[in-house]
């Protein structure tokens, strides 16, 4: 099997407050993990690609001191959304990839409403 | 810059009516064609990996294709559990680009 859990599954929090969301692979290890987020009706939109132990890689116009990612071992990485505003309210999904293969297996989101 | 598009962007069908979704796509170098199915509220789940042309992979009442240009998933005579959104997404030097998938209801 493959698979991802994300945690929690939903949040809400107020105007410029943190919020720290968990993406575990559990049964797998996963050398690289991704995030994205999912706006209704759209497309996943990458936010940023973390491989274990080094920094992650943030894709163009994401800020990186907004949305802080950590990597800590092959089986959880975190994205905190720090000073949340409502313009950050959305779904976010974390995903993760074997050390072989190029399949990414995704969690089951987070959907985070920032008031 | 690796596109995909979709279409259509949403598909009605009866219990049993054998339809196929498309998937165009444009990629600097593809290294694989993937599809995933996405229900409401949750993430997706992986389908099929195709890497080259000609390539075909089945699951059940699903089988994806791939020419050089496009990937068709066809649903043969689907269920109502197959309502879900589906995603086409291409993976060129390193990332996935999705597509903004097909809604498929099917009514029993």
């Amino acid at each position: 099997g493959a698979v991802v859990s994300q945690h929690p599954s939903w949040v809400i929090c107020k105007s410029g407050t943190s919020v720290k969301i968990e993406c575990r692979s559990l049964d797998f290890q996963a050398t690289t993990m991704f995030w994205y987020r999912q706006f209704p009706k759209q497309s996943l939109m990458l936010m940023a690609t973390s491989n274990e132990g080094s920094k992650a890689t943030y894709e163009q116009g994401v800020e990186k001191d907004k949305f802080l990612i950590n990597h800590a071992s092959l089986t959880l990485s975190t994205l905190t959304v720090t000073s949340a505003h409502p313009e950050d309210s959305s779904f976010y999904i974390c995903s993760a990839r074997k050390y072989s293969g190029d399949e990414q297996f995704f969690g089951p989101g987070t959907r985070l409403t920032v008031l | 810059e690796d596109q995909v598009t979709q279409s259509p962007e949403a598909l009605r069908l009866q219990e049993g009516e054998s339809s196929s979704l498309n998937c165009s796509y444009t990629v600097s170098g593809l290294r694989g064609l993937f599809w995933y199915r996405q229900d409401p509220g949750k993430g997706p789940e992986f389908l099929f990996t195709l890497y080259s042309a000609g390539e075909e992979k089945e699951k059940e009442r699903l089988k994806a294709t791939l020419t050089k240009k496009e990937s068709f998933l066809h649903i043969t005579a689907p269920k109502p559990e197959d309502s879900a959104t589906y995603l086409c997404a291409v993976m060129g030097y390193s990332t996935l680009t999705f597509g903004k998938g097909t809604m498929l209801l099917v009514s029993p």
